[in-house]
């Protein structure tokens, strides 16, 4: 059974803070994703990672950068949480020609 | 629940492939299947797919849908530089005009 692991489902933050949300995968997937998801706007891709040490932006980088140092575990940060960072976050990974599939989601509250 | 799924989540080809794109649908009262282009800036219209097995083409992009088998493919051949970005498909319901996103596939096509 394909994991993708979110590692917290809420999270309560306060503007300023430096954010941490980290995602890992048990099916050696080479990509990577994070995205956002608010009401009225679907999805939407913040970063983007296809190998290790790899990244791409989305629509939607600024304020956040990424790390991948090993292929299962690709991690979202928030240098400087805001409220308007408020959402829902999905990670997700897949093979190159395959679906994707996607953690359970982190809901992050900025206060 | 209505839902579009795409795939590959992911492409990374050379340029002068051809690739295909992936959409499928469970959506209620569907209209339309449109598919976008989004690279930095605003998603732009490619197409809008209302009958099945019609192709649509726009130089090198050509797409059809099955409506049917509830799906959709984008092809593009002869791929440039140009073509990287993220595609969207998207289901319009007739009810009440609300567009169903699918997550996007990010294309990338390296020189």
């Amino acid at each position: 059974d394909v994991k993708v692991t979110q590692s917290s489902r809420y999270l309560v933050k306060r503007t300023g803070e430096k954010v941490f949300l980290e995602c890992v995968q048990d099916m050696d997937h080479e990509n990577m994703f994070w995205y956002r998801q608010d009401p009225g706007l679907g999805l939407r891709l913040i970063y983007f990672s296809y190998d290790v040490k790899m990244k791409e932006k989305g629509d939607i980088p600024e304020g956040y950068s990424v790390s991948r140092e090993k292929k299962e575990r690709f991690s979202l940060i928030l240098e400087s949480a805001s409220t308007n960072q408020t959402s829902m976050y999905l990670c997700a990974s897949s093979f190159q020609y395959t679906e994707a599939f996607f953690g359970q989601g982190t809901r992050l509250t900025v206060v | 629940e209505d839902k579009v799924v795409q795939s590959p989540l992911s492409l990374v080809v050379h340029e002068g492939d051809t690739v295909t794109l992936n959409c499928s649908y469970e959506v209620t009262n569907f209209r339309s299947l449109l598919w976008y282009k989004q690279e930095k800036k605003a998603p732009t219209f490619l197409f809008m797919l209302t009958s099945s097995g019609i192709e649509k083409k726009s130089g090198r992009l050509s797409s059809i849908l099955d409506k049917k088998e509830l799906f959709s493919i984008l092809n593009i051949t002869a791929t440039q530089t140009g073509d990287s970005a993220v595609y969207l498909c998207a289901v319009e319901k007739r009810s009440n005009y609300q567009l169903i996103w699918g997550a996007g596939t990010k294309l990338i096509i390296k020189p």
